[in-house]
């Protein structure tokens, strides 16, 4: 029973370049959430997701981030020409059933994305 | 703005119990009181959560008092491992974003 998958865990980008994020929900899930937590701070909630709808963004940056839930294949966060503010760790999560009490949001690993 | 306070930091032997506070005087009669860790730089990991009743699972048990303004995580016997921030979080359900705080740091002492 795998969990939620994230790729790359690691990843190098210089400023301008374009990073891409991947996230694979765990199996029967269809809802997708992201977070960034900065160095030393706490996680703060991105973007959520389901399948090829954004549900919610309101903590996405107005500029350079998008995000999508394809009908096939993984979540991708995309953040163009990357700056060093960028340098994050970017957590995904998923979830099943909506206003289900009894249901929660399990977490990924992770990606570290580091901006040179 | 996370809508629960918890201590910064805490600490506790291991072997013993360790029981977490976390006000949420706010909370709303449809919000649930969940729980997660975050050991060291790795994913938050799900503890457990409840609604009104006490919740126990094989990580831990919730304590939620009668008027649900605070509640208690415990850890009946803390090992080194347990070592962790902890996080309080209300929430209506699971799909509505979670707002993390600054959690309470336990280290758990040999």
């Amino acid at each position: 029973n795998a969990g939620v998958m994230q790729n790359p865990r690691h990843l190098v980008r210089r400023r301008g370049q374009e990073a891409r994020l991947r996230c694979s929900p765990m199996k029967g899930h269809s809802h997708v959430y992201w977070y960034r937590q900065l160095p030393e701070e706490g996680l703060k909630f991105m973007v959520y997701l389901q399948k090829e709808n954004i549900i919610d963004e309101s903590g996405m940056p107005k500029e350079r981030f998008s995000a999508e839930f394809p009908k096939e294949g993984p979540s991708i966060l995309r953040i163009q020409q990357v700056v060093r503010g960028d340098s994050a760790a970017y957590f995904c999560a998923s979830s099943g059933q909506t206003g289900i009490g009894t249901d929660t949001q399990y977490f990924g690993p992770g990606t570290r994305l580091t901006v040179l | 703005d996370a809508k629960t306070t918890q201590p910064t930091s805490m600490d506790c032997a291991e072997g013993r119990a360790a029981n977490l506070p976390c006000n949420h005087s706010t909370i709303s009669g449809n919000e649930y009181v969940y729980w997660y860790r975050q050991i060291h730089s790795q994913g938050p990991q799900y503890i457990i959560h409840g609604l009104k009743n006490n919740e126990t699972n094989e990580m831990a048990s919730l304590i939620i008092t009668e008027d649900r303004k605070s509640s208690t995580l415990i850890l009946p016997h803390a090992t080194l491992r347990d070592t962790a921030v902890y996080y309080c979080i209300v929430s209506p359900d699971s799909s509505y974003k979670l707002i993390f705080g600054s959690g309470t740091r336990l280290l758990v002492r040999p």
